[in-house]
């Protein structure tokens, strides 16, 4: 998998909106993005994903570039319950293959403060 | 059907002894994973099972570690004679073979060897 670059730590007042960046400059054109969360002693719970459209679900708004060099995870209004570590992933598309494997970094930390 | 189980929760052993952890995942997932996190690092990739079948074995995974998905349902992760260098936490997760697919993580096993 192509490797993703984020800050490691951010903070966010709660009730705004929380950004979070990811660069993955040698993205491929089958690659996908990727994004979990893991609140502490839990699991990574998973997001997120696109490819080069912006998405949107019940959780979270993924803003891709258009050379999609990057991304940008948006809380649109953070809770206490969203702080937690969020991990960016770039993943090969299909279900063959080694593209079962996800690979972490280190994530970005959140923090959203009272 | 509540999600990713995982028992135990912790587990103190001493060096040398044996362990065992297991995992029952989502009951139509044909995929099952394990992962190991130590602290500050994101997880990282150890073994994949699609249904009864390993198909592949990390080079993280030394020959003390063993897993195990009789009939393709619940997996167990053995590890022999525990070193201190084996505490971390132990996470198993599954999904449904397709194009974009999801991982379910379970809340994991934490592991310390005294």
């Amino acid at each position: 998998d192509a490797k993703t670059t984020q800050p490691p730590s951010m903070d966010c007042a709660e009730g705004r909106a929380a950004n979070l960046p990811c660069n993955h400059s040698t993205i491929s054109g089958n690659e996908y993005v990727y994004w979990y969360r893991q609140i502490h002693s839990q699991g990574p719970q998973y997001i997120i994903h696109g490819l080069k459209n912006n998405e949107t679900n019940e959780m979270a708004s993924l803003i891709i570039t258009e050379d999609r060099k990057s991304s940008t995870l948006i809380l649109p209004h953070a809770t206490l319950r969203d702080t937690a570590v969020y991990y960016c992933i770039v993943r090969v598309a299909g279900s063959g293959g080694s593209n079962y494997k996800l690979t972490f970094g280190k994530g970005t930390l959140l923090t959203v403060n009272p | 059907d509540t999600g990713v189980s995982q028992n135990p929760r912790h587990k103190i052993t001493k060096r040398g002894q044996n362990v065992t952890f297991r995992c029952d995942p989502i009951s139509e997932h044909n995929r099952l994973y394990w992962y190991r996190q130590t602290l500050g690092q994101g997880p990282e990739f150890l073994t994949y099972f699609q249904n009864e079948a390993q198909l592949e074995k990390s080079r993280l995974l030394s020959d003390r570690f063993s897993a195990e998905r009789p009939k393709g349902s619940f997996s167990t992760l053995e590890i022999q004679r525990t070193e201190q260098g084996d505490s971390a936490m132990y996470l198993c997760a599954s999904s449904l073979r397709q194009v974009n697919e999801k991982l379910f993580f379970g809340s994991g096993t934490q592991l310390s060897v005294l």
